[in-house]
């Protein structure tokens, strides 16, 4: 399957401040996902990491609060801005199109986020 | 996206076949059945995935009912390392592969000596 790795692997964050994760793919995907899976919960689709153009956004996030990029076909950023306590959560990366097994999606490790 | 429904959870004896139900009575032609588990604290791991033939994997088998409203993951031989929590996802099928998996609230299944 495609190696996703995610810096940082946890973090924790004082109220107000910014933190940006990093989603980095072994191969080229063409579909990048983030998620969010708050405390005792199952997982919530942030957006959508289009390459190239901005990233779509579910219903109830916005890209103030939860900025993307995605600058070429294995990198993406998720920042969380201005964190509260509610942001504690594990962040993950996800992805598709992998060559070998193109309809497959395949999520990273995660990211957990303590906001103090 | 079709919704499905699950049982909130099941238990299953080790060495014997765990079977786990899910319904998608509103699921479309062009929509995928996937199946998920996560393990405590670890990334969603993919299981398998079908569209209207039953499939088999060296982890598990689907099996689709023909009017494709409900389908069944079985894990041949349960170990206490398949204790989990199971989704099953209803994807739409694209030309251009895409169509979003959006996870319910899944089965946690506990494999138990």
């Amino acid at each position: 399957s495609a190696v996703i790795s995610q810096k940082p692997s946890r973090d924790i964050c004082q109220r107000g401040t910014s933190l940006t994760i990093q989603c980095q793919v072994d191969s080229q995907v063409t579909m990048m996902f983030w998620y969010r899976q708050q405390p005792g919960q199952s997982l919530t689709l942030i957006a959508t990491a289009n390459q190239g153009s901005e990233a779509t956004y579910e219903s109830g996030f916005v890209i103030d609060k939860f900025p993307i990029s995605r600058p070429n076909l294995t990198f993406s950023t998720l920042t969380v801005s201005n964190m509260s306590p509610e942001d504690s959560s594990i962040y993950l990366c996800s992805v598709r199109g992998w060559s070998q097994r193109y309809n497959e999606q395949f999520f990273g490790p995660g990211t957990r986020l303590t906001v103090l | 996206d079709a919704k499905t429904t699950q049982p909130t959870s099941m238990d299953c004896a080790e060495g014997r076949a765990a079977n786990l139900p899910c319904n998608h009575s509103t699921i479309s032609g062009n929509e995928y059945v996937y199946w998920y588990r996560q393990i405590h604290s670890q990334g969603p791991q993919y299981i398998i995935h079908g569209l209207k033939n039953n499939e088999t994997n060296e982890m598990a088998s689907l099996i689709i009912t023909e009017d494709r409203k409900s389908s069944t993951l079985i894990l041949p031989h349960a170990t206490l390392r398949d204790t989990a929590v199971y989704y099953c996802i209803v994807r739409v099928k694209t030309y251009s592969n895409t169509g979003k998996l959006i996870f319910g609230q899944g089965t946690t299944l506990q494999v138990k000596p």
